[in-house]
């Protein structure tokens, strides 16, 4: 039972769009979202959040939009940039405060073409 | 070291062998995780520990599998009588806080498990 889906298993961008990647969810309990990225052979690291009281967060050229009606999040990339070639994981975790389990998504690959 | 550290990064075991894989924190961090990876999958959550309770075993997927963190410090996830579909990556996170809000969960580089 896949609590976390990214359905687009890869993406391809040419350098200087946008990239749009997409995380839906089916656990009404989750209210705290978060996306990770991951070059091979590391570790994912951090990348932005939200909390389900906001609809949008923004850091530089990152965006996170919540929509939670539809159970869906989405990652804005702009402009893409060739460095942001990696794996992208949507996560969840329910009670931010208390709780220490997220769940993560399969991942979308990020291609960026120069 | 400055970041979490994760030891051995490849490690080949034979059906039915044992393994420790062990994970160093960042210095000083409460929240000590381990995720397994298999290959085409997002993480998936093992346990967690708070300083040196562990808090939440719930992912761990049977009693083959063990983890303990005894001085809140360095952790170790052991691995009875490997099976094939234990072969996975198996990351080990730190954090400064507990929780998740407002809390920057550092991922190590992860241990590499193939059982053949």
């Amino acid at each position: 039972d896949q609590q976390v889906k990214q359905n687009s298993p890869s993406l391809s961008v040419q350098e200087g769009r946008i990239s749009i990647l997409n995380c839906d969810y089916t656990n009404s309990m989750f209210d705290y979202f978060l996306w990770y990225k991951k070059y091979p052979a590391e570790g994912p690291t951090f990348l932005i959040s939200i909390s389900s009281i906001k609809d949008k967060n923004e850091d530089g050229r990152f965006t996170v939009f919540l929509n939670k009606s539809a159970k869906h999040l989405s990652l804005h990339i702009v402009p893409s940039q060739p460095g942001d070639s990696a794996v992208y994981f949507c996560a969840a975790s329910r009670d931010p405060e208390y709780g220490n389990k997220l769940v993560f998504g399969a991942g979308t690959i990020l291609r960026v073409k120069s | 070291g400055a970041g979490v550290s994760q030891s051995p990064r490849y490690k080949v075991a034979k059906r039915g062998q044992d393994v420790a894989l062990r994970c160093d924190p960042i210095s000083g961090h409460v929240s000590l995780f381990w995720y397994q990876q298999a290959l085409g999958q997002g993480p998936e959550f093992l346990t967690y520990f708070q300083n040196e309770a562990q808090l939440d075993k719930s992912g761990l997927p049977s009693d083959r599998f063990f983890a303990e963190r005894p001085e809140g410090s360095v952790s170790t996830l052991k691995i009875q009588r490997t099976q094939q579909e234990d072969s996975a990556v198996y990351l080990c996170a730190s954090s400064s806080k507990t929780g998740i809000s407002g809390n920057t969960i550092y991922f190590g580089e992860g241990s590499w498990l193939t059982v053949v």
